[in-house]
């Protein structure tokens, strides 16, 4: 059974700092994983999508890596902003079904100013 | 930011009652999703929808049943609603399978 795990779970930074959030799956037959941000009391909000064949994607400040044979993925946030904070999540779609989506638990990010 | 709206946005019932959560998009994608987010458990997967009348549990699908008999449209019911039914539900949507899903603003259902 996929399992997502995230660390860590809560992160204080102060604003500017350059910072990673860590992502692991335990099945790397995964079809594709995506970072979502969510803010308090909000839904989620996609950040950035990798397909399995990938290795990363850039989004602004944003860059997110894959690495499946190790089952993990990274988040970069560069020169962090107090309007970065808020949860982070990641989650894997399956590579069978393609309808499964499995969400790791979630990194808060409080960015100090 | 993709239309789905979700009604109502926070509800508060009683043990033994039915709940029912609408789900709506003006984006016309054929795939839509309920879940549900709990501290300690993040967000698991109720039911989803691939197409008009054609739906399949998901991880927590046990006391919920889902209907949609328009695109648009994708309801979500507790037919007896329990506290463990407490509980943030997220619609989202996505056009193609294995694909960016979009997310709609929740609503806060409390039980009891």
């Amino acid at each position: 059974k996929q399992e997502v795990t995230q660390i860590p779970a809560a992160l204080s930074v102060p604003e500017g700092e350059n910072l990673v959030l860590n992502c692991s799956f335990t099945d790397s037959a995964i079809y594709n994983l995506q970072w979502f941000r969510q803010d308090p009391g909000k839904g989620l909000t996609s950040l950035l999508l990798i397909q399995s064949s990938q290795r990363e994607q850039t989004s602004g400040r944003l860059n997110a890596s894959l690495d499946k044979s190790s089952g993990r993925s990274t988040l970069y946030i560069a020169a962090s902003q107090p309007g970065d904070s808020a949860t982070y999540l990641c989650a894997v779609i399956e590579g069978t079904s393609y309808d499964k989506v499995i969400f790791g638990p979630g990194t808060s990010l409080s960015v100090i100013p | 930011d993709a239309g789905i709206t979700q009604s109502p946005r926070h509800k508060v019932t009683e043990t033994g009652t039915p709940v029912t959560l609408r789900c709506h998009q003006t984006e016309n994608h054929r795939y839509m999703y309920w879940y549900r987010q709990d501290p300690g458990h993040g967000l698991r997967l109720i039911h989803y929808s691939y197409g008009v009348k054609d739906t399949d549990k998901g991880e927590v699908s046990d006391g919920y049943s889902v209907s949609r008999s328009k695109t648009e449209d994708f309801l979500l019911t507790l037919e007896s609603a329990t506290s463990s039914q407490t509980s943030v539900y997220f619609c989202a949507i996505t056009p193609f399978k294995g694909e960016t899903q979009y997310f709609g603003p929740g609503t806060r259902l409390l039980v009891l």
